[in-house]
């Protein structure tokens, strides 16, 4: 069984910085099937990356994806207010779970 | 438009049942699997399941399996969670999601509350 862990739990930081979540897997997990999602307080998760790099249709390149193996990053530059939310990280490469990672609640001070 | 519409939530006691639906538009939907989500009130996501676009594969999560049933019906755009034996820890939003082979939950409804509580 897959288990992802993320980092850190909470991040706080000004618009205009520069946030990297990190999402970490007990065991490697294809490329291919990762991904990272955006989930605002009273509203549907939307996709951000597919593929560990590839940008969701209409995603800004503010928004970018990285890593391999068990180490995966997403990185949002140049923040803005309403990148306040929770990302989760999910593998769905295997036949068996979609488990997601524990969520990085992002603050915008 | 592609879109996603859950249905059939609401309050239910310990060792009730609730029948959830989905209707989908916008997409063939027999092309695609299915999923379920849900997140329990300040709980992070948690995957529960999902079936394939004939149907005839399913997987649950362990918290779910032996008392959620995932079916589908591909001549209706629609897809169901079937929910017995409800237990308190099973209160939360319950979205369904598009699974795509190569983008993942590439698309959400924007969920439905299941309350269970006596």
């Amino acid at each position: 069984e897959i288990v992802l862990t993320q980092s850190p739990g909470t991040l706080s930081l000004s618009p205009g910085d520069r946030a990297t979540l990190t999402c970490t897997a007990n065991k490697p997990v294809s490329t291919s099937y990762v991904a990272w999602y955006q989930h605002k307080l009273g509203q549907a998760p939307r996709l951000l990356i597919y593929g560990a790099s590839r940008r969701a249709t209409g995603i800004p390149d503010r928004f970018s994806g990285g890593g391999s193996g068990t180490a995966f990053t997403l990185t949002i530059s140049r923040l803005e207010p309403e990148d306040c939310a929770v990302y989760y990280c999910q593998q769905y490469g295997s036949s068996e779970l979609y488990a997601f990672g524990p969520g990085t609640k992002l603050e915008i001070k | 438009q592609v879109q996603l519409v859950e249905s059939g939530g609401g309050l239910v006691k310990p060792g009730g049942s609730l029948r959830l639906s989905c209707v989908v538009s916008g997409f063939t939907f027999r092309d695609y699997y299915m999923t379920w989500t849900r997140q329990a009130p300040g709980k992070g996501l948690e995957w529960i399941s999902y079936i394939s676009s004939s149907g005839n594969v399913v997987y649950y999560a362990d918290s779910v399996r032996g008392r959620f049933t995932v079916s589908r019906d591909n001549a209706n755009n629609s897809v169901f969670l079937q929910m017995n034996s409800l237990r308190d820890e099973d209160t939360a939003v319950y979205y369904c999601a598009r699974k795509d082979y190569s983008r993942g939950l590439d698309v959400w409804g924007r969920g439905t509350t299941v309350s269970v509580s006596s």
